[in-house]
């Protein structure tokens, strides 16, 4: 069973679309995250929920928006896409509550913007 | 100065050899330190963890921790091509709710 699964795993879009990627984990952890990865390798943190509260904005533009239905789900949905927005996404889990849990990721969505 | 720094390499070392990888962190509150591994076009795989000074070891695998100088390693002992991949280094704080990476090593073990 897949710990924590996104979809999809490709999205090629045009500029100035709206798009979604999806995020589920079956852990029963309670912090959900959305990291992004450039060309680069480098990952940065876009967003941190707890308990499906919002805890970590990490300065993203607001044409993205996270949505976490309850706390085995977030979701992000990106207003207005960019070239510059093409990376990979990856969304990922932890227990937070417990001393030095591990974060576990979901295999990706690599997002192209045309 | 990044809040992790890593040398983004690429490192190269022949196989059988031992890769060492370093990591140094600027946060000296951090109390978790993870080592992750990711093949290129897949996501990063946790590898190691280590939460207190000195060494662990789990296989071919040793990470350092000298939370002094702010300072954590890898080793891979008997290094194979197969672990020829990026490494990334993360660290986490008590209340922060993020885990920060570095910007990763490439690694090559040549055959």
């Amino acid at each position: 069973d897949t710990a924590v699964s996104q979809t999809p795993k490709y999205l090629v879009t045009q500029m100035g679309n709206d798009k979604s990627i999806k995020c589920e984990q079956n852990l029963g952890h309670d912090t959900m995250y959305w990291y992004k990865q450039d060309s680069k390798k480098f990952l940065k943190i876009m967003f941190s929920y707890n308990n499906k509260e919002l805890i970590i904005n990490e300065t993203v533009p607001n044409r993205f928006s996270p949505k976490s239905p309850d706390k085995a789900h977030l979701n992000l949905h990106i207003n207005s896409l960019e070239l510059g927005d093409s990376a990979v996404y990856f969304c990922a889990s932890s227990h937070w509550h417990r001393e030095n849990e591990k974060l576990f990721f979901g295999s990706g969505t690599q997002l192209s913007v045309l | 100065q990044k809040e992790v720094e890593q040398n983004s390499g690429p490192l190269s070392v022949p196989e059988g050899a031992i890769a060492s990888l370093n990591c140094t962190y600027s946060d000296r509150g951090s109390q978790s330190f993870f080592w992750y591994r990711q093949y290129s076009g897949k996501s990063p795989e946790l590898i190691m963890f280590i939460y207190s000074n000195g060494d662990k070891e789990d296989g071919r695998f040793t990470a350092q921790l000298n939370k002094a100088s702010q300072y954590v390693s890898l080793l891979i002992r008997d290094s194979q091509p197969s672990d020829s991949a990026t490494y990334l280094c993360a660290v986490n704080s008590p209340g922060t709710y993020k885990y920060i990476f570095g910007t990763g090593t490439r690694l090559k073990v040549l055959a």
